[in-house]
């Protein structure tokens, strides 16, 4: 059964600490990992994976995908309290329906 | 606004009621994803149509659940007889066919049962 794990479940760190979120996945036929930040309303989009080693980067956040390990990180550096979500990590299965990890709660203390 | 937007986004009802939710998807997107999320939980996937034509839809789905999508463009997700266990966050995604790993997400519609 195709499955998406997420760690750690939850995180506290403080404000400008470096974080490193971790998904690892097994999924039939896999094409593309999915990263979303989740705050109390809908995920939002933050990357799309489909390549080992190329990281992809928005301003402090990085996320880069292993698929010989079949793992990916998702890196916040200088972290801020805006930065406090869930953070969800989701890859397609048949049919493209998300397959979704449990998420990693960060709280980002000031 | 172009993103996907859900209506309402809040709904209390008493147990036994229907309901019924309203996506409307990026208008160029032709795959539209309904799903369900719980408190602690990744979102669970319900249904999803490729234009009009609903093309799979979850095991986990009772008969009371059903959703359509008419015209291709908005889609309406009908709950009835709705239990207090259906009180979740239930979330609208859209893509592109050409695309359609990345979906992007509606605001949700918060259903709580009383």
């Amino acid at each position: 059964e195709d499955k998406v794990v997420q760690s750690p479940l939850s995180l506290v760190v403080h404000e400008g600490d470096t974080v490193t979120l971790n998904c690892s996945y097994e999924v039939t036929n896999f094409r593309s990992l999915l990263w979303y930040k989740q705050e109390k309303k809908a995920p939002t989009f933050l990357f799309m994976l489909t390549s080992s080693g190329i990281e992809k980067k928005s301003g402090r956040l990085s996320s880069i995908l292993d698929k010989k390990e079949l793992f990916s990180i998702l890196n916040i550096t200088a972290t801020q309290t805006g930065d406090s979500a869930v953070y969800l990590c989701a890859a397609p299965g048949n049919n493209r329906k998300l397959i979704w990890g449990l998420g990693t709660s960060l709280a980002v203390n000031p | 606004d172009t993103g996907v937007s859900q209506d309402p986004r809040h709904k209390i009802t008493k147990r036994g009621q229907n309901v019924t939710f309203r996506c409307d998807p990026i208008s160029e997107h032709n795959r539209l994803y309904w799903y369900r999320q719980t408190l602690g939980q990744g979102p669970e996937f319900l249904t999803y149509f490729q234009n009009e034509a609903q093309l799979e839809k979850s095991r986990l789905l009772s008969d009371r659940f059903s959703a359509e999508r008419p015209k291709g463009s908005f889609s309406t997700l009908e709950i009835q007889r709705t239990e207090q266990g259906d009180s979740a966050m239930y979330l609208c995604a859209s893509s592109l066919l050409t695309d359609q790993e990345t979906q992007y997400f509606g605001p949700g519609t918060r259903l709580l049962v009383l």
